[in-house]
């Protein structure tokens, strides 16, 4: 069966440092791969796109890699602040390009 | 640019109560809207997809008599939730995209509406 798998336990990290966001995949065969950030209570807000022949993508402390062998994608915050803290989701499309498939988010608390 | 608005935000009535959710795209126009139902906790799981114009598509499992969707302009879809029950309680959240409903764009989503049945 598909599965997209995030990390449940939630992420705790000191300001200053790097977060590591892990989303694995199975039985999958996405074009893209997309990551959202969801605040409590709020819907979610896109915040990179990356597609099966790019390895990394990046926007200013974000940084995103796809590596369609490992069926994984990794999610890098560097020099995290409080305001980083959320819920990080990762979505795949039906290769087809039609939807999205929402994997069940990590929880990054970064502390002061 | 792209802001999708979504309404009400919040919304408690009684059992068997109709309620009707708007989702608005603001400054572009959406062939294509997502309506998502969110739990605790959980992931977001789509509910169907509304296409302007003609009949929405619903996931397996989605009750389409339960859950009405009308798409009626490029900028307006509604999601009725008829004769709601308790089970019903949970967040509605709605998304559109300006180029298609491809995965190669991001989704603008809307901030949810929480339902909350008596």
């Amino acid at each position: 069966s598909q599965k997209i798998e995030q990390n449940s336990e939630a992420l705790n990290i000191q300001e200053g440092k790097t977060a590591t966001l892990t989303c694995n995949y199975t039985n999958y065969s996405p074009a893209y791969l997309q990551w959202y950030r969801q605040d409590p209570g709020r819907g979610p807000v896109f915040l990179l796109l990356i597609r099966e022949n790019e390895k990394e993508k990046r926007k200013e402390r974000l940084k995103v890699t796809f590596d369609t062998t490992l069926k994984q994608s990794l999610f890098h915050i560097t020099a995290s602040q409080p305001a980083d803290s959320a819920t990080y989701l990762c979505a795949l499309d039906d290769n087809a390009g039609n939807m999205l498939t929402f994997g069940g988010g990590t929880r990054l608390m970064v502390k002061p | 640019g792209a802001v999708v608005s979504q309404h009400p935000s919040r919304v408690i009535c009684k059992s068997g109560t109709s309620v009707k959710i708007e989702c608005r795209s603001l400054d572009f126009q959406a062939t294509t809207m997502f309506w998502y139902r969110q739990f605790p906790k959980q992931s977001l799981m789509l509910m169907a997809t509304s296409n302007e114009g003609s009949k929405a598509t619903y996931e397996q499992g989605v009750e389409k008599d339960k859950f009405l969707i009308n798409h009626a302009s490029l900028t307006l879809s509604t999601l009725t939730v008829t004769s709601a029950h308790p089970e019903d309680s949970s967040f509605y959240i709605c998304s559109a995209s300006d180029s298609g409903p491809w995965g190669n764009q991001p989704q603008h989503f809307g901030d949810g509406t929480r339902l909350s049945i008596l």
